[in-house]
């Protein structure tokens, strides 16, 4: 089993349309946990970090359940300039686990 | 001017030859990394280095060195490149450990024939 997982898409979907990407990860020690955004070919960027309470910006929330192990984000909507791949990361013993990533599409 | 460089940003090369790929910071960060980038696995850390002093093999670190000539440069070396080393490469920074962010380069795009 990977360590972190999610289901690579491509998500295609409508401007205006809301979209949820999900993720698992598999150490219960795991500390910290984020959301990283990368375009195509480009240098991966924070998107945002995700609490145990859960945390909004703008457009974009992210949720966590320690319980179930798995991480979500939530778009909504959705922008043509959100296309892009979404990372789910994962801090492991003071390293950085990255999922393989979820493509975005966001159509006119 | 970007916080983190990396030199070359494209590179052909031969199966056999020996490369070396750099990073060089201004961020001040005391850690960095080596990452390679395949479709459809992720990032996935080859090297990582938390201070001058302290280096540390990742998940793939076979087939590679690594170089921290001092708190501001990391530089990656293949030995003997080999054809399923041609990947994306990306190097990081980050300032501690904990609720850390890294920081990427551009990245490198290695292609070996």
């Amino acid at each position: 089993r990977k360590e972190v997982e999610q289901d690579p898409g491509p998500f295609n979907v409508p401007e205006g349309a809301t979209v949820a990407f999900n993720c698992t990860y598999s150490n219960s020690a795991s500390q910290s946990f984020f959301w990283y955004r990368q375009d195509c070919r480009k240098e991966p960027k924070l998107l945002m970090s995700v609490y145990s309470s859960g945390n909004e910006d703008g457009r974009f929330t992210a949720q966590l359940n320690r319980a179930s192990q798995y991480i979500s984000l939530l778009i909504r909507d959705s922008k043509l300039s959100d296309s892009a791949t979404y990372l789910c990361v994962v801090n492991g013993g003071g390293k950085l686990i990255f999922g393989q990533g979820t493509e975005l599409s966001v159509k006119p | 001017d970007a916080d983190v460089t990396q030199t070359p940003r494209n590179r052909i090369t031969k199966t056999g030859k020996r490369i070396m790929l750099e990073c060089s910071q201004t961020k001040g960060h005391d850690r960095m990394y080596w990452y390679r980038q395949d479709p459809g696995l992720g990032l996935r850390l080859i090297y990582y280095s938390f201070d001058v002093k302290d280096i540390n093999k990742g998940e793939i670190s076979d087939g590679y060195s690594v170089s921290r000539q001092a708190q501001a440069k990391f530089s990656l070396s293949l030995e003997s490149a080999i054809p399923n080393q041609t990947a994306l490469y990306f190097c990081a920074t980050s300032l501690s450990e904990g609720f850390d962010t890294q920081y990427f380069g551009p990245g490198t795009r290695l292609t070996v024939l």
